[in-house]
């Protein structure tokens, strides 16, 4: 149990739709992050946030955003989605003592048709 | 070139054997490697921790780094049905990216 909720479990989209993503991080961890793992891949670095800021970006594009909110929870949205979007999106949140240690959720499994 | 190389499998092996899995890297500046498990239908979870070169053990799981040859290991040994899982490797320089490999999946036979 990694205290890192994520919803929903499961969507289905139409390419051009807008698609949100919602977490809520493990208690005292003020950093999450973003990550997208397709079909028989690793997962690949989105984005992450630092008490409400952006502070790191992987190679994805605009349409791709993120939000946190105070109490750490995060939403990841993304716009004018494409069939290559789909894909299992996990939230993390990160570890305070220097490790870099992640804490997933179970992840959104989002497909595009 | 990926940053990190990890063949897919799958590897298929008999209960109580022993696993090695393996992985890459190409940049020197990493200095945190990373094992994770991920089960079905799940999100992955931390399962060794090492930092720069050296061993690790846990229990039933052995991590080694060599940073000379920029090669990482995992060992299993007397491998169980409950360890079939995928598992990643991962690294990261210490900032806020982690680079995982793209996962080995592991077939445990009772």
């Amino acid at each position: 149990e990694t205290g890192v909720t994520q919803s929903p479990t499961h969507l289905i989209k139409t390419r051009g739709q807008q698609v949100t993503l919602r977490c809520s991080s493990q208690s005292g961890h003020n950093t999450v992050s973003w990550y997208q793992q397709a079909l028989g891949q690793g997962p690949q670095f989105i984005f992450q946030y630092y008490r409400e800021e952006e502070n790191g970006r992987g190679n994805f594009p605009p349409r791709f955003s993120g939000l946190q909110f105070p109490n750490y929870s995060s939403e990841l949205n993304v716009n004018a989605l494409e069939l290559d979007d789909s894909a299992l999106y996990l939230c993390a949140s990160v570890s305070g003592s220097g490790t870099g240690e992640l804490f997933f959720g179970e992840g959104s499994r989002l497909t595009v048709l | 070139q990926k940053e990190v190389e990890q063949d897919p499998g799958p590897l298929s092996v008999p209960e109580g054997a022993i696993v090695s899995l393996n992985c890459t890297y190409s940049n020197s500046a990493f200095q945190y490697f990373m094992w994770y498990r991920q089960y079905s239908r799940k999100g992955p979870e931390l399962l060794m921790y090492t930092y720069s070169s050296g061993n690790k053990e846990d229990g039933r799981f052995t991590a080694q780094v060599d940073k000379s040859s920029k090669y990482i290991s995992l060992f299993i040994r007397d491998s169980q049905p409950s360890d079939s899982a995928t598992y990643l490797c991962a690294t990261h320089t210490g900032g806020f990216k982690t680079i995982f490999g793209a996962g080995t999946r592991l077939f445990v036979k009772a």
